[in-house]
């Protein structure tokens, strides 16, 4: 069974900056393509990004609001995906959801990231 | 970027009716080498995260109802929802995965009427 729990979530100020984590379980993870997306309160679904596999490359890609902010990493050991956001702006404000592959099966309950001052 | 519009925005339907939610496309979500569509679709009730209802724009997901069933190709999806439970109210959302940046469609609310 595939298990999603996201963590690192938090009140942070505007301009600072956080990292969340996900540990993945019950997937090859080494062989996913590991992502993130957020949901704004009372709003719908927003893709952030995702990074490949290191066998396809281990690239990542963003979307439009949070590149050259938002970045992804990877640990294949621990079977954990990361989310280093800078820059932090009140609009990134969102339950943040890891996802695993290009359709997202299992979801975490997601880690909530307020930003505001 | 490819954009996912969904309509309606909200849906009322009486208990064991037929729901149908709409998802359209900027561009082709086909890909002719694999004769896939690229396309799955979302059940989120409220306080929840979202659950995977339907992938490869018709595929359902292992566990999902058959009262679900997702249709279309190319650029002109359906997610029909037949014979309407108490239990399916929620915010319903497609999502091409043709093409990076992937991308969400707006939701679409279903209530009981």
């Amino acid at each position: 069974e595939v298990q999603l729990a996201e963590s690192g979530g938090g009140l942070v100020k505007p301009g600072g900056s956080l990292r969340l984590s996900c540990a993945a379980s019950g997937i090859t993870f080494k062989n996913a393509w590991m992502g993130w997306v957020r949901q704004a309160p009372g709003k719908g679904l927003e893709w952030v990004g995702l990074i490949k596999s290191k066998n396809e490359g281990g690239t990542s890609v963003y979307a439009a609001p949070v590149r050259g902010r938002f970045s992804i990493s990877r640990d294949d050991e621990k079977n954990t995906v990361y989310l280093l956001m800078n820059s932090l702006k009140s609009e990134d404000t969102a339950v943040y959801y890891c996802t695993a592959g290009s359709w997202f099966g299992p979801w975490g309950q997601g880690t909530l990231v307020t930003v505001s001052s | 970027d490819i954009v996912m519009t969904q309509s309606p925005d909200s849906l009322t339907v009486s208990l064991g009716e037929r729901a149908t939610i709409s998802c359209k496309s900027s561009q082709t979500l086909f890909y002719s080498s694999n004769n896939k569509n690229y396309l799955a679709w979302y059940q989120q009730k409220p306080g929840q995260p979202p659950k995977l209802l339907i992938y490869w724009a018709s595929t359902r997901e292992s566990g999902v109802p058959d009262r679900f069933s997702g249709s279309g190709s190319g650029t002109d999806f359906t997610l029909t929802i037949s014979g309407l439970q108490a239990e399916d109210v929620a915010v319903y959302y497609c999502q091409q995965y043709y093409n990076t940046p992937w991308t969400f469609g707006q939701g679409t609310k279903v209530e009981i009427k």
